[in-house]
């Protein structure tokens, strides 16, 4: 099946600063979404994107389909954005939308 | 509304009990999921019904019995679990058109966290 790779694995940022996560996929997709998994469990979707830019306030994304990759831009970071953010693509293969997610970067920010 | 609901929100139970989860979402989607999460572990796939029909089973137990009664209603029915199943259940819904069905973009209920003592 398809292999989703996030990093980093961890990212310690201060209040204000900005970050990129990256999500690499391993064949086609026809789906890839990024969420956020607050710490009580629930997945705020932040972007469907399987190509392309997109931008909402301080969070925008980037698929770069043809290389595999996307990217999550975070700026002026808050506390609130601390959380896992995971990746989930949908293989080109899959005739049903089995969503086959990343190992997560786990977010902290510090005041 | 982009809203999935999940009940219970936590749940504990035996390994002879039977007890069920509930997922409902009033958004018109025909197509439902149901995912496992461990603890530091991203979610994986169980179950995926398109139009009330299970599509997908991912060789799961068969102490795990979904449920579609109706096309905004999934159950799991959970009977004689084992202490490795504890986790948080999460339950999903797209819109699940035919063609696109893997195009199209999943939303997560807030999930039922379940401890099997």
């Amino acid at each position: 099946g398809i292999q989703v790779e996030q990093s980093p694995p961890d990212l310690i940022l201060q209040e204000g600063a900005n970050s990129t996560l990256r999500c690499n996929f391993s064949d086609s997709v026809n789906n890839l979404q990024w969420f956020h998994q607050n710490p009580w469990g629930q997945l705020i979707n932040l972007f469907y994107i399987p190509s392309g830019t997109k931008q909402n306030g301080r969070l925008s994304a980037t698929t770069v389909a043809t290389e595999r990759y996307s990217l999550l831009y975070i700026s002026s970071s808050q506390t609130t954005d601390s959380g896992v953010y995971f990746c989930a693509v949908v293989g080109g293969g899959t005739s049903y939308g089995k969503l086959t997610f990343g190992q997560g970067t786990i977010l902290t920010v510090h005041p | 509304d982009t809203e999935v609901t999940q009940t219970p929100k936590h749940l504990v139970m035996g390994m002879t009990n039977k007890k069920s989860l509930k997922c409902e979402q009033h958004m018109g989607h025909r197509a439902m999921y149901w995912y496992k999460q461990k603890a530091k572990k991203p979610p994986e796939l169980m179950f995926v019904y398109s139009y009330e029909k299970l599509s997908i089973n991912e060789s799961v137990p068969s102490r795990f019995s979904p449920e579609c009664p109706n096309s905004s209603l999934l159950n799991l029915h959970l009977h004689a679990l084992q202490p490795e199943d504890s986790a948080l259940y999460l339950c999903a819904s797209s819109q699940g058109k035919e063609l696109a069905f893997p195009y199209n973009e999943q939303f997560f209920g807030p999930g039922t966290r379940l401890t099997v003592l």
